[in-house]
């Protein structure tokens, strides 16, 4: 069975700077996919960004990049100039490379809070 | 907004009831997972339908059950409702077997 971990209940980072959350996994999987998702305040849960685990080259997409470090099976989130519309709770989570399996392990979330 | 789409947004029901939670795909996903989010936590995968059969199901019991439909929407059926029931269901739907699945906004349930 994977486990996902955050380790990070809560954060806050000020506007416009950098913030990292942390992920740390379990599996003994080789072939799986992580994600991290945000999930604002009684807003629908929606993706940040995706890693195939296969891919040494860490994902980006605009302002979020990961630090994918499959040996020591951690995942982090890298938020460069943090928005107001960053707020949110924020998950990492795991899914099998046989996706037909269709179950994503989430971890318990880390709520980020931008301050301006 | 995913297009996925899910009805009631708010419910609440008494121990003992049954309650139904409907969620409408978005289009061209014929696979539909279910999952349960207690206050404070993240999501635990309950079960996932692909082209009407169940083909993946969580640590829940056979009382959670669900339907998927022809045209891809789904249920998802719970019995005999206990009050630790109480949490936010979330559906996510997928085209085939893609990784990424893209979430509704959930149905928030309330058990007395």
């Amino acid at each position: 069975a994977q486990t996902v971990t955050q380790s990070q209940p809560e954060m806050s980072v000020q506007e416009a700077e950098t913030v990292t959350l942390s992920c740390t996994y379990d599996t003994s999987e080789n072939n799986y996919y992580l994600f991290w998702y945000k999930q604002p305040p009684s807003r629908q849960m929606i993706l940040v960004i995706r890693q195939e685990a296969y891919k040494q080259q860490n994902a980006t997409e605009n302002r979020f990049s990961v630090n994918f470090q499959k040996a020591a099976k951690s995942f982090s989130l890298k938020i460069s100039d943090s928005q107001l519309g960053d707020t949110a709770m924020y998950f990492c989570a795991f899914m099998r490379g046989d996706t037909n399996a269709g179950k994503s392990t989430f971890g318990d979330g880390t709520t980020l809070t931008v301050k301006p | 907004e995913t297009g996925v789409t899910q009805s009631p947004t708010h419910l609440i029901k008494t121990r003992g009831q049954q309650v139904t939670l409907r969620c409408s795909s978005q289009s061209g996903h014929n696979t539909v997972s279910w999952y349960q989010q207690a206050l404070g936590q993240g999501p635990q995968f309950i079960f996932q339908y692909y082209r009407e059969e169940e083909n993946g199901r969580g640590n829940f019991p056979p009382r959670f059950s669900g339907l998927q439909f022809p045209n891809y929407s789904s249920e998802l059926n719970v019995n005999a409702l206990e009050l630790d029931d109480s949490a936010l269901y979330l559906c996510a739907s997928r085209p085939g077997t893609r990784e990424t699945q893209y979430f509704g906004p959930g149905t928030r349930l309330l058990v007395l």
